[in-house]
């Protein structure tokens, strides 16, 4: 079955350490996105893909950095420069956006 | 991207009870989205809107595009607890980017 798969489910970081977030998808989708929420927040989006080896910033990218080497996959790494990365992180891909997207079950990454 | 205004902002609703909530914004959309998110989850597409007066339904959720493409509604009849969760509206207009509400979260009274 075609989806998009986020691990790991649960992440724990230590202060100063940079840690990555997989995002894999099936879909063959072309653009795919990282969103963070907070609770009461909504969502915020961090980057976003619409082709391999490019993408674009969003709202709330400072801290973050991304790649994108292949169609299947776009790794969110949290740098030990985002002040407050405790989160729930959402992955999204879309084939076009206006059919909406398809997001992953999320990973939650506490900072201790 | 730009935020939607979605309201209400929380609601506790009593079981069996039919509830709205709503989305605006000050541009005009192409398409309107409804999601779902279940707690630890991510979201699920629940209704997609692609035409301005458009009214869809799925089970016991309606949706509605609005005539002026600015807003858009979500009805839930005969509310049941699993009904729970945070529903998300979305709009899309030109390029590869939703944009969202900030969420309606739904609690059920048994």
């Amino acid at each position: 079955d075609g989806g998009i798969t986020q691990s790991p489910k649960y992440l724990f970081r230590k202060e100063g350490q940079n840690v990555t977030l997989s995002c894999e998808q099936n879909l063959n989708h072309d653009a795919m996105y990282w969103y963070r929420q907070d609770p009461g927040q909504g969502l915020r989006l961090i980057y976003y893909s619409q082709i391999v080896n490019d993408f674009q910033k969003g709202d709330i990218a400072e801290g973050y950095s991304v790649s994108r080497e292949k169609k299947e996959s776009f790794p969110l790494t949290v740098t030990s420069a985002q002040k407050n990365p405790t989160a729930f992180y959402l992955c999204a891909s879309t084939g076009r956006a206006g059919d909406g997207y398809t997001f992953g079950s999320g990973t939650r990454l506490t900072v201790v | 991207g730009q935020q939607l205004n979605q309201s209400p902002q929380s609601m506790f609703i009593q079981e069996g009870e039919d509830v709205s909530m709503n989305c605006t914004s000050s541009s005009i959309f192409n398409t309107w989205l409804w999601y779902k998110q279940e707690p630890g989850e991510g979201p699920v597409l629940l209704i997609a809107l692609y035409k301005a007066g458009e009214l869809t339904s799925n089970g016991r959720l309606t949706a509605q595009f609005g005539i002026t493409r600015k807003d858009s509604f979500l009805n839930i009849s005969a509310s049941i607890p699993s009904d729970v969760g945070i529903y998300f509206c979305a709009g899309h207009s030109n390029d590869y980017k939703l944009s969202f509400g900030a969420g309606t979260t739904v609690t059920v009274r048994a």
